[in-house]
């Protein structure tokens, strides 16, 4: 009964590769995350989708490209991964952007870019 | 736009010990201010939430912050400590009109010896 899934756990590749990360959340949320957590556990918010309106911060590479099939998910693709991808990425929900205080995260997804 | 400091990257202390982790934050307009939990290898949990109203805001497994807004705080206690509180926390400011612009500290450690 987890709240907020993400798969895969760990992803190791290389520079260069195209890969995907999963998120499902079954709360019923209607607004759903993506963070990036680097080596120095800095967490910054990468997007936040909501009933097919995305926002995405300024400073996140377009190789980065979140695409929600239903409600219930919200996956990250990355193009080209870079050493720089590296990092931990975190899924979250919360139930509306306007009850949006409350966020739920995944476990996160350990990337290393080889 | 907003910022937080987390003044401690480490705080060790004893078992039963009361504990501090300290938040200040600077922002030209009003807050949300947020403490979460993150214990190894998982996803960041909510401690608590300061949105409006009472400045003691009370959360989960015995720990309240207090908002100080003349001094552009929100401190984080506990007045006795357990080895399973031993996590990063991690505090985090937004403003309350943006759900994509959550700002994040760079987290304290907080290791409880026995």
């Amino acid at each position: 009964d987890t709240a907020v899934s993400q798969t895969p756990k760990y992803l190791v590749t290389q520079m260069g590769n195209d890969k995907s990360i999963k998120c499902e959340q079954n709360l019923g949320h209607d607004t759903m995350y993506w963070y990036k957590q680097d080596s120095k556990k800095f967490l910054k918010i990468m997007f936040s989708y909501n009933n097919k309106e995305l926002i995405i911060n300024e400073t996140v590479p377009n190789r980065f490209s979140p695409k929600s099939p239903d409600k219930a998910h919200l996956n990250l693709h990355i193009n080209s991964l870079e050493l720089g991808d590296s990092a931990v990425y975190f899924c979250a929900s919360s139930p509306s952007v306007t009850r949006w205080e409350t966020q739920y995260f995944g476990p996160g997804t350990r990337l290393l870019v080889l | 736009a907003q910022s937080v400091t987390q003044l401690d990257s480490q705080v060790p202390v004893f078992e039963e010990a009361p504990v501090e982790l300290r938040c200040n934050y600077s922002s030209s307009v009003s807050v949300y201010l947020f403490w979460y939990v993150q214990y190894p290898n998982q996803g960041l949990q909510l401690l608590l939430k300061y949105l409006s109203g009472s400045t003691l805001v009370k959360g989960i497994n015995g720990f309240e912050a207090e908002f100080n807004k003349s001094q552009t705080s929100f401190h984080l206690r506990k007045p006795s400590v357990h080895i399973s509180d031993t996590a990063e926390y991690f505090c985090a400011v937004s403003p309350p009109n943006n759900n994509n612009d959550m700002r994040f500290g760079a987290g304290t450690r907080l290791t409880v010896k026995p």
